[in-house]
């Protein structure tokens, strides 16, 4: 079955540094997401990316972050200059279509970013 | 804007009992609502989802919800818990985006 893959598993970086965050998104899919779970919180949504550009971003989502989709199979989320509170575990999803009619978003395994 | 609210923050069962974890939503038209489980250090995995088909959803591993407009809820159900099922339960309502609730975590006890 095929399936979202995220890399790497679990980053640790220092304040002020760049991440870039993986994602293979699943191989027939158009749209894609980045969401966030800050440890003991809710899972919150940070972009949705469709058709090479950005369709929807969150406040969250401030110009410290960025995303890429920089070939045919990757899916990339750059946090410019990471700062303590960007320490949370990052989602990667992919939907074959968007919309309220329920298109399923699948889940990647998710990548822990701890920022010391 | 759409919302979903989890009333418990935790739930625990015994093996072989009912499962119950209550949610209610928030929307101006008619919802795709769903739930997703997350265990220890894994990913999120759909379990059910309403589209406004019918009301009483069945989804993987025995677990069902019925989608009441009335109560504007979304309950999921299971009828006789297992240690596997201990987890975390994340209600969801979809704006496009997803909009998570803030999770239940069910414990089962033997």
């Amino acid at each position: 079955e095929p399936e979202v893959t995220q890399t790497p598993s679990h980053q640790v970086t220092q304040m002020g540094q760049e991440v870039i965050l993986r994602c293979v998104p699943i191989s027939n899919h158009l749209y894609f997401y980045w969401y966030r779970q800050i440890l003991g919180q809710k899972v919150e949504f940070l972009v949705s990316f469709y058709n090479n550009e950005i369709s929807e971003k969150s406040e969250i989502f401030d110009d410290q972050f960025s995303v890429e989709r920089p070939d045919g199979s990757n899916f990339t989320l750059k946090i410019r200059s990471t700062k303590l509170e960007d320490s949370a575990m990052y989602f990667c999803a992919s939907s074959e279509a968007s919309g309220r009619e329920s298109y399923e978003q699948y889940f990647g395994p998710g990548t822990r970013l701890t920022v010391t | 804007a759409q919302s979903v609210t989890q009333l418990d923050s935790h739930v625990s069962v015994s093996e072989g009992t009912p499962v119950l974890l209550r949610c209610n939503y928030s929307s101006s038209y008619s919802p795709s609502l769903f739930w997703y489980v997350q265990h220890p250090n894994k990913g999120l995995q759909l379990l059910l989802k309403y589209t406004s088909a019918a009301t009483l959803v069945k989804g993987i591993n025995g677990f069902e919800a019925e989608f009441k407009k009335s109560e504007t809820s979304f309950h999921l159900t299971k009828p006789s818990a297992h240690m596997s099922d201990a987890a975390e339960y994340f209600c969801v309502v979809s704006e496009y985006k997803l909009i998570f609730g803030t999770g239940t975590r069910l414990q089962v006890f033997p």
